[in-house]
């Protein structure tokens, strides 16, 4: 069965310095790998995903995941943080290839980015 | 176009009530999913639905129940509603029809039902 650790249950940054939000996964066979964020009372909303190519994949709002399989990792990276970032992320895995749409997600980290 | 719609926002309910949670995807999706998210449990998979067909269940009890109708909206139902069933209900849709996923196959989100139970 797949599965997603975000270790860090909150992240600070100052507005303007480089943020990361970590994510490991565990899959058997090739991954695909989202990021989603949700602001209060809302939805989740798609930031980027990787499913093959290039390692670094660049998403919305000018965020981006670095994929590593070696270390099995998926992390969300900002080089500029905003204020209106602050928000809850999370990471989610898929096996591929599969019968399902399924999306496994880690429990979540909030990022608060401060003036 | 129009995202992912879900009615009612908002719902409370009282233990052992049934409940009906509506959700319309994002036109041309066929492929619905249902997830619960609590601040406990975080989210977890409830069902899949393609063209009408359940495809796959999460680790619910058999009250939870969801159906897919042809014009692609999808309705769960829980009956006998526990203090432990609240939580945001959100649906994705995506473009998958089945088979190896495309990288096409993205899920898109409501804005979620958030379901009170006392």
């Amino acid at each position: 069965a797949q599965s997603v650790a975000q270790p860090e249950d909150q992240v600070k940054v100052a507005e303007g310095n480089p943020l990361t939000v970590k994510c490991t996964y565990s899959v058997s066979g090739n991954p695909y790998l989202f990021w989603y964020v949700q602001y209060p009372n809302r939805g989740l909303q798609f930031l980027l995903k990787y499913i093959t190519g290039d390692n670094l994949v660049k998403g919305s709002y000018g965020f981006e995941a670095e994929f590593n399989k070696s270390q099995t990792s998926f992390h969300l990276k900002k080089p500029s943080a905003l204020v209106s970032d602050s928000a809850l992320y999370f990471c989610a895995v898929r096996p591929s290839p599969t019968g399902y749409s399924t999306l496994t997600f880690g429990k979540g980290t909030m990022l608060l980015v401060s003036p | 176009k129009a995202g992912v719609t879900q009615t009612p926002r908002y719902l409370i309910k009282t233990r052992g009530q049934q409940v009906t949670l509506s959700c319309s995807p994002i036109s041309g999706h066929r492929s619905v999913s249902w997830y619960q998210q609590t601040p406990g449990q975080g989210l977890q998979f409830l069902f899949e639905y393609f063209s009408e067909t359940q495809r796959n269940k999460g680790n619910f009890p058999g009250r939870f129940s969801g159906r897919q109708f042809s014009n692609s909206r999808s309705e769960m139902n829980v009956s006998t509603l526990e203090l432990g069933d609240s939580a945001l209900y959100l649906c994705a849709s995506s473009l998958w029809a089945g088979g190896p996923t495309p990288k096409t196959d993205t899920q898109y989100f409501g804005p979620g039902t958030r379901l009170t139970v006392l």
